[in-house]
């Protein structure tokens, strides 16, 4: 079970705005811990989407950026594409039990 | 181009320990500037963080695997070693290597292998 909470799914329709949401607390987001955000298509390997909270690796669209604010962080996508649909997760670190990485429940993002 | 190919059997029975490598190409792991990690997803679930290591052997695991794991780099070869022992079928997914964006275990994973399906099942 992980301690980092997103929505099971959210939706719509093809450029709209969509945000997902990864709800942690004061051991891990809100313990000031970077979020970076990944994206997988199913049967394949993740990819990093955002990394520092706000920072886009190299090729990355403009059209998701990433925010924190307290314990809470959310990706958002903008001018939604059909090829946005896809799982993502969120990721951080948690100082409880020693230490660990942790990911996100993760949001199924369907494009309507 | 740096590449991760993850290998290692496809099917482990159970209380067997799971052994695979991840081999690199394109950069060193004995590079300092990088730390590498091991993330595994059950079927139709989630990812989860199984540890990460650098090059001099320091390691991180999940607390909850602590007993049962092992991981290491061979610096000579390039590739990246997980050992788990006594596995459950609860072990059973698709395992993959990656690396750190630096060198510390908390930065982003910014390079995938494409990952290895073990089944653990008698």
């Amino acid at each position: 079970q992980s301690v980092l909470t997103q929505p099971p799914s959210v939706s719509g329709a093809p450029g709209q705005r969509v945000t997902i949401s990864c709800s942690g607390s004061s051991s891990n987001i809100g313990g000031g811990y970077d979020v970076h955000w990944y994206r997988q298509v199913p049967g394949e390997a993740p990819k990093l989407l955002i990394y520092g909270d706000i920072h886009r690796p190299s090729g990355v669209p403009d059209r998701f950026s990433g925010s924190k604010s307290g314990s809470s962080a959310s990706l958002a996508i903008t001018g939604l594409q059909a090829e946005d649909e896809a799982d993502y997760y969120c990721q951080s670190h948690d100082s409880r039990l020693s230490g660990s990485n942790v990911f996100g429940t993760g949001t199924t993002v369907i494009v309507l | 181009q740096l590449q991760l190919q993850e290998s290692g059997p496809g099917l482990v029975k159970p209380s067997e320990t799971l052994s695979l490598t991840c081999a690199v190409s394109g950069v060193s792991v004995g590079d300092f500037s990088y730390y590498w990690g091991w993330v595994r997803q059950a079927p139709g679930k989630g990812l989860e963080w199984i540890g990460s290591i650098y090059y001099t052997g320091s390691t991180y695991y999940r607390p909850s695997l602590q007993s049962r794991l092992e991981m290491s780099v061979d610096i000579s070869k390039n590739y990246l070693s997980l050992r788990l022992t006594t596995t459950t079928a609860a072990d059973s997914g698709t395992y993959y290597c990656a690396r750190h964006q630096k060198f510390d275990w908390l930065y982003a994973f910014d390079v995938w292998g494409r990952g290895i399906l073990v089944s653990v099942s008698s």
